[in-house]
């Protein structure tokens, strides 16, 4: 099967500083991944996404950068808010399935 | 545009009973998929519908099943149910199969006694 992981578990950080997750994928014909959120009793939310064709995509206050040399993902959070608090999946599509890593839980300390 | 919704959102099932959960995707969405959550197992893929045929299944036994609907609602069954199904089972929406980017229900949480 596919291995989509994460780096670290948890991550906290000082509200105001930036955030950066990692995600590492095994399958170098994944052509597409993405970033979700996921907080308390919810369903992951999307929050950007990446072709396999780019190596930086930016969106409000999120950065995603792909480097397919060293098969790794990363999400960027600018200025992280308390509300940021929340888990984060990456995924990646391979072949006709997408393949989620187990999720990183950031935690926002005021 | 209302998200993609889930019924019910939560339920308790004694072992050997069956259970069958529901979704609508956004309204043109016509893909479903379907994905179980466990603690530290992350999002596991169960099967994807689109114009009412599975067009994809992932590694469970055939006691979960699932169907779509003309208007593309789809549900799932879990038949049998044992004290490991129990999760938070997700559904997602998409245009079509393989499109970029599937949305999320809040989920059902499934507890199995």
């Amino acid at each position: 099967g596919e291995s989509v992981g994460l780096h670290l578990p948890t991550l906290s950080v000082q509200e105001g500083d930036n955030s950066i997750i990692n995600c590492a994928y095994s399958n170098s014909a994944s052509d597409y991944f993405i970033w979700y959120k996921q907080e308390s009793g919810k369903g992951p939310q999307f929050i950007i996404d990446i072709r396999s064709n780019m190596d930086k995509r930016q969106g409000q206050r999120v950065t995603v950068l792909l480097n397919k040399t060293v098969k790794h993902l990363s999400l960027q959070i600018a200025a992280t808010q308390p509300g940021d608090s929340a888990v984060y999946f990456c995924a990646e599509r391979a072949g006709n399935q997408f393949y989620f890593g187990t999720g990183t839980s950031l935690t926002v300390i005021p | 545009k209302a998200g993609v919704t889930q019924t019910p959102r939560y339920l308790i099932k004694t072992r050997g009973q069956q259970v069958t959960l529901s979704c609508s995707p956004i309204s043109g969405h016509r893909s479903v998929s379907w994905y179980q959550q466990t603690p530290g197992q992350g999002l596991q893929f169960l099967f994807e519908y689109f114009s009412e045929t599975q067009r994809n299944k992932g590694n469970f036994p055939g006691r979960f099943s699932g169907r779509q609907f003309s208007n593309s609602r789809s549900e799932m069954n879990v038949s049998t149910l044992e004290l490991g199904d129990s999760a938070l089972y997700l559904c997602a929406s998409s245009l079509a199969p393989r499109t970029d980017t599937q949305y999320f229900g809040p989920g059902t949480r499934l507890t199995v006694l």
